[in-house]
């Protein structure tokens, strides 16, 4: 059972472009997390996702910033117009669903991240 | 809300010897609590996590924390560490419920430091 897959692993983008990360969760799991680490701080909850729904967005900034996760496909984090402060390393985590077989739905797995730098 | 408070930033420690990461935690609800270590330039992998029983807890690699309740701490021990054991380590909380029970809070984080 693959692993939760993120991509790119490293992303360069300049000040205005925009970024695309990409999280394929676990295979079963219906539940996607965001968060975001910056140099010399921990990691900050920005998002949690269902499978076309947003259910939780209180970490993420209000603008310039936006999440989704489809019926089909990955979740994507999108992020418009890049500043330098974007920079840092994000993470997506995901978790099954509640009542799922042999599952403990408190439990995120999280995939190797995406570093973006922003010059 | 919840925060979580890890006392130690940086914890350099010879091989074989025991370790303690110290982990405090303030939330207005229940919670469940989690340890993760995060190896360089890798993703999270949980080490252990208390959801509700017995107050001490074993993880892998020889890890365990304990949960006290009225002291709000969830530290993290090991008796013996080895070098691959060095990375930085990251203490996290989750409402034990509601719609948002799988958002974590996580602590600035430990770097642990193992020396020969």
């Amino acid at each position: 059972n693959a692993g939760v897959m993120q991509n790119p692993r490293h992303l360069v983008r300049r000040r205005g472009q925009e970024a695309r990360l990409r999280c394929s969760p676990m295979k079963g799991h219906s539940h996607v997390y965001w968060y975001r680490q910056l140099p010399e701080e921990g990691l900050k909850f920005m998002v949690y996702l269902q499978k076309e729904n947003i259910i939780d967005e209180s970490g993420m900034p209000k603008e310039r910033f936006s999440a989704e996760f489809p019926k089909e496909g990955p979740s994507i984090l999108r992020i418009q117009q890049v500043v330098r402060g974007d920079s840092a390393a994000y993470f997506c985590a995901s978790s099954p669903p509640s009542g799922l077989a042999g599952a403990n739905s408190y439990e995120q797995y999280f995939g190797p991240g995406t570093r973006l730098t922003v010059t | 809300a919840q925060s979580v408070t890890q006392l130690d930033s940086q914890v350099p420690v010879f091989e074989e010897a025991p370790v303690e990461l110290r982990c405090n935690y303030s939330s207005s609800v229940s919670v469940y609590l989690f340890w993760y270590v995060q190896y360089p330039n890798q993703g999270l992998q949980l080490l252990l996590k208390y959801l509700s029983g017995s107050t001490l807890v074993k993880g892998i690699n020889g890890f365990e924390a304990e949960f006290n309740k009225s002291q709000t701490s969830f530290h993290l021990r090991k008796p013996s560490v080895h070098i691959s054991d060095t990375a930085e380590y990251f203490c996290a909380v989750s409402p034990a419920g509601g719609t948002s029970y799988g958002k974590l809070t996580f602590g600035q984080g430990t770097i642990l430091t193992v020396h020969p």
